[in-house]
């Protein structure tokens, strides 16, 4: 079945530090690629989604400027955290999507990023 | 733009029960319905989905169903085991323009399946 790997599953860093988010579609080519972000006990609320070959569409109230999305390949998207604080900390997670209209989507493991 | 919501946001069964879980959509322009049921601390699952077309799915133990003039879906698990213990989410989706979906979850049902 269809596979999404995401890199690292768990990062703590200090505040002010950058942090680069790997997500990866190991047996189908991704056209597009969505990121989220889960707050304990919530749902998954979409952040942006990124387009391979260009720029990535973010949803209203996400900076653009902290969280870089770039989606070099049809296989890999990364999200880059830009001087992280402590309210940047959360459940990261990417979904690619195979298929008609790139459906179903297939999550990654997550990343859990925690600033200090 | 499109809202989901589902209910209950937890339910208890006891073992060999059925579960049933209730969404409702805004946007008619929906055409896709996923479900994704969740353990702690790790990915989303794809445990079935179903398009406009087409009413009713099956596989083994769960199903879902959809009303599109009512523009509601659910999702039915039927002889429940203490495996199918996690959160549950339903999500909506249509074309966004460029020939991507985005998807829209609801907030999560907890499910209990107790011995």
């Amino acid at each position: 079945g269809a596979v999404v790997s995401q890199h690292p599953s768990r990062v703590i860093c200090k505040s002010g530090t950058s942090v680069k988010i790997e997500c990866r579609s190991l047996d189908f080519q991704a056209t597009t690629m969505f990121w989220y972000r889960q707050f304990p006990k919530q749902s998954l609320m979409l952040m942006a989604t990124s387009n391979e070959g260009s720029k990535a569409t973010y949803e209203q109230g996400v900076e653009k400027d902290k969280f870089l999305i770039n989606h070099a390949s049809l296989t890999l998207s990364t999200l880059t955290v830009t001087s992280a604080h402590p309210e940047d900390s959360s459940f990261y997670i990417c979904s690619a999507g195979e298929g008609i209209g790139g459906q179903p989507q297939h999550f990654g493991d997550g990343t859990r990023l925690s600033i200090l | 733009g499109e809202n989901v919501e589902q209910h209950p946001s937890t339910l208890s069964v006891q073992e060999g029960d059925s579960a049933v879980i209730k969404c409702t959509y805004s946007d008619s322009a929906s055409n896709y319905f996923p479900w994704y049921k969740q353990e702690l601390g790790k990915r989303p699952q794809l445990i079935i989905d179903i398009r406009s077309n087409v009413g009713e799915k099956k596989d083994q133990r769960i199903a879902v169903t959809l009303n599109k003039t009512a523009k509601h879906f659910s999702l039915h698990i039927t002889e429940t085991q203490p495996e199918d213990s996690a959160v549950y989410f339903c999500a909506a989706s249509k074309d966004s323009g460029a020939g991507s979906y985005q998807l829209t979850f609801g907030k999560g049902t907890k499910l209990s399946v107790i011995p």
